[in-house]
C-alpha cells in the first residue's frame, strides 16, 4: 500500500547541532509539506515543495531548511539547533491538481534540542 | 491572511450523545476544507473533505458540512462513543495555492 513515512520517529540532540528529519512517500504526490506541531500553536507549516527542485518557505522557515530532489522525499534539515526547535514534526503530501488536494500525514517525529 | 479557530477548545460528553464540532475561518476564498483526527502521541488521520462546490459530506456516523459566505464548518458526530475521543482538526487551503492553514483544535473526550 502507498504511504508516507517519517524517521527516525524520535530524537534528542544538543544545541548548535545539525539534524536531518526524513519524510518519503510513495503515492507519486508532487506536493509535500512540512509542519511543527507545539501545544497553544496548533500545526504551523514551516516549508513546502510543489514538485522536484521546487520549495517555499512558509510561515516558520527561520533555521530550517528543505530541498526536493526527487518526487517521494523531502528532507528537513535544521542547520543548527535550538532549543526553541524542540516540537514534533509533521510530513505531508497530495497530488497536484484541480481536484480535492486531500492531504496525508506521516506519523511524526518528536524533537528534543537540550 | 486566513485565520482558523475552533471552539471550543475542549469538550466532554457521555456517550450515546449526539455532538456538534466548530470551525471558522476569516478568508471566505477557500479551495476547501478538511477535518482530521488526532490520537494522543500519532499523526492526523483524514476524515472528510469538502470541496468549495460542495456543502456536505458524509462518512459513516460522521457530516461535515461547509458555509463558505460565514466563513463556517460544522462536524457532526452521530451517537458518540469512548473510541471517538480525540483531537479533532480543521484545516482549510486557499484558492490558488495547495497550503493548509489549521485551526488549533477540539479535544473531544466521549465518557463510557
Amino acid at each position: 500500500d502507498a504511504e508516507i513515512t517519517q524517521s527516525p520517529r524520535h530524537k534528542i540532540i544538543e544545541t548548535g547541532r545539525q539534524v536531518t528529519l526524513a519524510c518519503h512517500q510513495t503515492w507519486n504526490h508532487n506536493n509535500m509539506f512540512w509542519y511543527r506541531q507545539d501545544l497553544g500553536h496548533g500545526l504551523r507549516l514551516i516549508h513546502y515543495s510543489y514538485g522536484v527542485h521546487d520549495t517555499n518557505k512558509g510561515e516558520v522557515s527561520d533555521g530550517y531548511s528543505v530541498s526536493r530532489s526527487n518526487t517521494e522525499d523531502l528532507p528537513l534539515t535544521l542547520e543548527s539547533a535550538a532549543s526553541s526547535q524542540t516540537s514534533v514534526y509533521f510530513c505531508a503530501s497530495s497530488l497536484l491538481n484541480r481536484g480535492p488536494n486531500e492531504q496525508f500525514f506521516g506519523p511524526g517525529t518528536r524533537l528534543t534540542v537540550l | 491572511k486566513q485565520e482558523v479557530t475552533q471552539i471550543p477548545a475542549a469538550l466532554s460528553v457521555p456517550e450515546g450523545e449526539n455532538l456538534v464540532l466548530n470551525c471558522s475561518f476569516t478568508d471566505s476564498a477557500i479551495y476547501n476544507l478538511q477535518w482530521f483526527r488526532q490520537d494522543p502521541g500519532k499523526g492526523l488521520t483524514s476524515l472528510l473533505l469538502i470541496q468549495s462546490s460542495q456543502r456536505e459530506q458524509t462518512s459513516g456516523r460522521l457530516n461535515a458540512s461547509l458555509d463558505k459566505s460565514s466563513g463556517r464548518s460544522t462536524l457532526y458526530i452521530a451517537a458518540s462513543q469512548p473510541g471517538d475521543s480525540a483531537t479533532y482538526l480543521c484545516a482549510v487551503s486557499t484558492s490558488g495555492t495547495y497550503k493548509y492553514i489549521f485551526g488549533t483544535g477540539t479535544r473531544l473526550k466521549v465518557l463510557a
